[in-house]
């Protein structure tokens, strides 16, 4: 089955600690997405990638970073300069970054700083 | 900048009632406008999605119509289900801005048997 896959479902991090989310797609798509969801609100972009070896900043990229050195691989590293990282990560992806593109999400990794 | 403004939740019905969820947009141009839906613990699913004016997105039941007047997305459905009970996200992607997403605050919805 084609999909986005996301490990681990859950973490938990110290303060101080860097931590590394996983995002694998088989979808053959060329772009893939970070976002991060709060308790009770919308999604905001933390990165994106429109192809391999190439990334931008969203709205919220300070603290976090990314890399794109496959096609099916985009992680996420949660930096001990985020000040408040607890919160749901969303990794999609899509055929492209043309109008009406759909974006596919993974199930998403809640990340609990202790 | 582009955004989406949706009603606030919860939304609370009973099965078989009739659902609305307003979604209002503000882009510049023509963008393509989506509804997402959230089950508890989950990731983002296409619940339906418009590329231009007037077209009518629908899927299981759901419906809606891009109103490029009211620049609206008002999702319906016309009988709900306890299985619909989850958190429905409107989104739209516009050219100007790349064609990143920019989402709604989310409307949560509870079905009561």
């Amino acid at each position: 089955d084609g999909g986005i896959t996301q490990s681990p479902k859950y973490l938990f991090r110290k303060e101080g600690q860097n931590v590394t989310l996983s995002c694998e797609q088989n979808l053959n798509h060329d772009a893939m997405y970070w976002y991060r969801q709060d308790p009770g609100q919308g999604l905001r972009l933390i990165y994106y990638s429109q192809i391999v070896n190439d990334f931008q900043k969203g709205d919220i990229a300070e603290g976090y970073s990314v890399s794109r050195e496959k096609k099916e691989s985009f992680p996420l590293t949660v930096t001990s300069a985020q000040k408040n990282p607890t919160a749901f990560y969303l990794c999609a992806s899509s055929i492209g970054m043309a109008g009406g593109d759909t974006q596919y999400f993974g199930p998403g990794t809640r990340l609990t700083v202790l | 900048g582009n955004s989406v403004t949706q009603m606030e939740g919860p939304v609370t019905l009973s099965e078989e009632a009739f659902l609305t969820i307003n979604c209002t947009y503000t882009a510049t141009g023509y963008p393509s406008l989506f509804w997402y839906v959230q089950y508890p613990g989950e990731g983002l699913q296409l619940l339906l999605k418009a590329t231009k004016a007037d077209d009518k997105g629908s899927n299981k039941g759901f419906e809606a119509t891009y109103r490029k007047e009211t620049t609206s997305f008002h999702l319906e459905k016309g009988s709900v289900q306890v299985s619909d009970s989850a958190v429905y996200f409107c989104a739209l992607s516009a050219k100007a801005a790349g064609n990143k997403l920019t989402f709604g605050g989310g409307t949560r919805v509870l079905v009561k048997p």
